[in-house]
């Protein structure tokens, strides 16, 4: 696997369910990012994880909570979704230290909540 | 605030033509870096051109060209000879530092569409 992957690519669920969107990246990057897509709405960053810590989290709400457990992982739990939650969740990585900030991303996963 | 603004929401053009894509951005940082994004059907973002504040050359990279231009705070994209594969959304972006790391500030993008 080279790049930044990102299971599952399509997910359906109700809105009282609870799932996890899994990213991995395979760059040797140190942080992370959570970005949503709407339609017709711009990228909108969610969250920031740098060394695994948490550096940013941009006024989303509790329903979304991201969990980063080393450098190469970052996973998003859902519960309690809203209609209005279905999007294109992407994550991507870079490396700040080594003086380029260029973001990768992967190919996201297609949320619907019914 | 960082802003940037891609006023093109949709672009049509016909094979083998040339387009270019504008992407206008707002700024009080001296240091910041602009980038170029490609996302296809598919969904991935893939990456283009990432362009230092201090690096007003333009750049070209086969059918690809960059134009920096800080006194207008534009840094458009233009392709040559389109293809039908160029179709997509292209994102511009401005790059803010944050505490440890940077954010992306993403315009609205524009829709590419090359008809055979």
């Amino acid at each position: 696997e080279t790049g930044v992957t990102q299971t599952p690519r399509h997910l359906v669920m109700g809105m009282t369910n609870k799932k996890s969107l899994k990213c991995e990246q395979h760059l040797g990057h140190n942080a992370m990012y959570w970005y949503k897509q709407s339609a017709k709405k711009p990228l909108e960053l969610m969250f920031v994880y740098n060394f695994k810590e948490q550096t940013e989290n941009n006024s989303v709400p509790s329903r979304f909570s991201p969990e980063c457990p080393n450098s190469s992982h970052l996973f998003l739990h859902l519960h309690t979704l809203q209609p209005e939650d279905s999007a294109l969740y992407l994550c991507a990585s870079s490396q700040p230290l080594a003086g380029t900030d260029t973001q990768y991303f992967g190919p996201g996963t297609r949320l619907t909540v019914l | 605030a960082q802003k940037v603004t891609q006023a093109q929401t949709e672009i049509s053009v016909v094979e083998k033509e040339d387009v270019t894509l504008d992407c206008v951005y707002e700024t009080r940082d001296t240091t910041y870096y602009l980038f170029w994004y490609k996302q296809p059907p598919s969904g991935e973002l893939v990456f283009l051109i990432r362009r230092n504040s201090f690096d007003e050359q333009n750049e070209i990279s086969g059918r690809y060209s960059w134009n920096f231009q800080k006194s207008t705070s534009s840094f458009n994209f233009t392709i040559t000879a389109s293809q039908v594969v160029d179709s997509a959304v292209y994102f511009c972006a401005l790059s803010e530092q944050g505490d440890s790391s940077y954010k992306l500030i993403f315009g609205s993008g524009t829709r590419l569409l090359v008809r055979p």
